[in-house]
């Protein structure tokens, strides 16, 4: 079936513009998750979302950063003012129920702000 | 913050050879994934082992974990050019969701 994707692939902006960032989780996965990874580092955990609620934001790094979820299917990673330290690759990952399943990985949209 | 340290940081060898990588953590945990990313975009999960398990294979793959020494190894058998990527090794621990990462091992096979 169908994996997790994403959409933009890529994305170019200026310093300060809003950007949205969107993850299409696999079909019936309940947990979705945002991580964002800088080059030469493993991924880190941005927020988790159980159905249409966050249940752990603690990785989100301000509060210039927000994701929503609304039907607990479809996921928008939104940016505020970004920032040239914002540049990455954001992957979404989805799990049939929870944090001990496997996680599924989209192929990650790289943002770069100018 | 980054709690698995894989080591080494960097191996090559020559294809038809076994690659072996390492990963230690810090804190207990309720499962260790490893994954594959090739040209720093998607993860693909490779296995998943839970902290009541010692080792799983799958094809070519074979994962220990050892729990006293929070520590796991990824082994590759009969390595081949394809198998050139960065491997990762992630831990969830109790009473959490989500995976904690660390910074990686990049594979060379030499053809």
């Amino acid at each position: 079936g169908a994996g997790v994707s994403q959409t933009p692939s890529n994305k170019v902006t200026e310093k300060g513009k809003y950007v949205e960032l969107r993850c299409d989780p696999i079909s019936g996965h309940t947990a979705l998750y945002w991580y964002r990874q800088s080059l030469g580092q493993g991924p880190e955990f941005l927020i988790y979302f159980q159905g249409t609620g966050a249940a752990d934001d603690s990785g989100l790094p301000n509060d210039r950063f927000f994701a929503v979820r609304p039907e607990g299917s479809v996921s928008t990673l939104k940016i505020q003012r970004t920032e040239r330290g914002d540049s990455a690759v954001y992957l979404c990952a989805s799990s049939e129920n929870s944090g001990t399943d496997t996680q599924y990985f989209g192929p990650g949209t790289r943002l770069t702000v100018l | 913050s980054q709690q698995g340290e894989e080591d080494p940081q960097a191996l090559s060898i020559q294809e038809g050879e076994n690659a072996t990588m390492n990963c230690s953590y810090k804190t207990s945990i309720n499962n260790l994934q490893w994954y594959r990313q090739n040209s720093g975009r998607g993860l693909v999960h490779l296995i998943l082992i839970r902290s009541n398990e010692r080792e799983k294979h799958s094809g070519r793959l074979r994962v220990t974990l050892d729990t006293s020494k929070k520590s796991s190894s990824l082994l590759i058998t009969a390595s081949r050019a394809a198998d050139t990527a960065s491997y990762f090794c992630a831990t969830v621990r109790g009473g959490s969701e989500k995976l904690v990462f660390g910074k990686g091992t990049k594979l060379t096979v030499n053809p």
